[in-house]
């Protein structure tokens, strides 16, 4: 069984840049769901992913948008990137959009 | 709007204790919580789940409470080992709409010394 992989590991962008950030879920999985997690602090939702459809957003404005493809692999993109933005992002996959979801490494993305 | 609190910033506790970690919510009802570890830099793992018409769970040297009167969970871990060391995270969520919505709490590191 595959877990969650999510690429790249660290990023550093400067700020008004756009940034993707891509995610595998776990083998079998078909919901994927998006947290940003700040130094210090816990995950917040970004938004859900159930096969193909969004499936529910967190408070983030619309420039944090997604995908996700018939693989169920997802996709984060963050348009006009802002200092604030620096933050662990991570990907959770889950089955059915059961409780228990299984966290990837994340990506360390860095706004200067 | 919801709010969780995790007893504290920092627990620090000695190798064999029993390590009790506290989770207070408010302004929400939560049909489940989980408890996940974080150790730096990698995601949260998740450990147990226990759901609103559940009082305790147990899973070997781990057990969790969940008293939806005082809104509050407890997590204990028994015989603390230094390999327990990490940042522990509880979790709030909700049957219907997204179930990925799940609300963190900023998490508790505990550190268990030899």
């Amino acid at each position: 069984e595959t877990g969650v992989t999510q690429s790249p590991t660290h990023l550093i962008k400067t700020r008004g840049q756009q940034v993707t950030l891509r995610c595998s879920s776990q083998s079998g999985h078909n919901t994927v769901s998006w947290y940003q997690q700040a130094l210090g602090q816990g995950p917040q939702f970004i938004f859900q992913y159930y096969r193909e459809e969004e499936n529910g957003r967190g408070n983030f404005p619309p420039r944090f948008s997604g995908l996700q493809f018939p693989n169920y692999s997802s996709e984060l993109n963050v348009n006009a990137l802002e200092l604030d933005d620096s933050a662990l992002y991570l990907c959770a996959s889950s089955l059915d959009s059961q409780e228990t979801q299984y966290f990837g490494p994340g990506t360390r993305l860095l706004v200067l | 709007s919801q709010k969780i609190e995790q007893n504290s910033e920092a627990l620090n506790i000695q190798e064999g204790k029993t390590a009790t970690l506290t989770c207070n919510y408010t302004n929400y009802s939560p049909a489940y919580l989980q408890w996940y570890r974080q150790d730096p830099g990698r995601g949260p793992v998740f450990l147990l789940l226990i759901r609103e018409n559940e009082k305790e769970k147990r899973k070997e040297r781990l057990k969790v409470t969940f008293d939806t009167t005082l809104k509050q969970s407890l997590f204990h871990i028994t015989a603390s080992q230094p390999a327990d060391s990490a940042t522990y995270l509880c979790a709030l969520g909700n049957y219907g709409g997204s179930q990925g919505n799940l609300i963190f709490g900023k998490g508790t590191k505990l550190s268990v010394k030899p």
